[in-house]
């Protein structure tokens, strides 16, 4: 159980075009998602927090505007990341947590982007 | 400020014993968690520790102390595969992740 998936796994894109990436909660309902950024060598970084049925809490420094996010039921969070540039680059991780309290977060195995 | 802090790179040879330290400074307490991630994966859970002491889960234990901020994650009969990234990550008290930069741990047969 506790099965989260991402799609896409890898993604290619040319810069400003936009690109969704979906994070599900397979076999639960996940009340509250997080979306983090990982560049090469260096620890996960939380880009945001998103709860089911409301607008999403940014982390200090990241643009709500270029990374929307939308979870708009129990299992689906989804992170847009807007006119896409090569800094954009990245690895995409989502997590997802069951219930407000609980401390386990279930992650997700993923989306590189590149941004040509 | 929050602080996490772990080494950077570690090496070991099959067989043995490793001990991956990490040391925090947080707002606020809810357990510490190690993680291990291969690389251009997700990381996967290993173990959750809210009360002092040792937890010991197979080949892998985990220790904490609050008192002084501290944890490590020991790994025993090490294999080849267990070559990754190890991440130390507390839950504040707002029950957010704070993430250390990770230890990248390298097996040598």
């Amino acid at each position: 159980g506790a099965v989260v998936s991402q799609h896409p796994s890898w993604v290619i894109c040319k810069s400003g075009t936009s690109v969704k990436i979906e994070c599900r909660s397979l076999d639960f309902q996940a009340t509250t998602m997080f979306w983090y950024r990982q560049f090469p060598k260096q620890s996960l970084m939380l880009m945001a927090t998103s709860n089911e049925g409301s607008k999403a809490t940014y982390e200090q420094g990241v643009e709500k505007d270029k990374f929307l996010i939308n979870h708009a039921s129990l299992t689906l969070s989804t992170l847009t990341v807007t006119s896409a540039h090569p800094e954009d680059s990245s690895f995409y991780i989502c997590s997802a947590r069951v219930l407000a309290g609980l401390v386990e977060q279930f992650f997700g195995p993923g989306t590189r982007l590149t941004v040509l | 400020g929050q602080n996490i802090d772990q080494p950077t790179e570690m090496t070991a040879t099959e067989g043995a014993i490793v001990q991956i330290n990490c040391t925090y400074q947080t707002s606020g307490f809810n357990g510490l968690f190690w993680y291990q991630q291969h690389a251009g994966e997700a990381p996967t859970f290993l173990s959750y520790n809210v009360l002092d002491g040792l937890e010991e889960k197979g080949r892998f234990s985990s220790f904490l102390s609050r008192s002084k901020g501290y944890s490590y994650l020991l790994l025993k009969e090490l294999q080849m595969k267990d070559s990754a990234s190890y991440l130390c990550a507390v839950m504040d008290s707002n029950y957010q992740l704070i993430w250390g930069a990770g230890t990248k741990l390298i097996i040598k047969p």
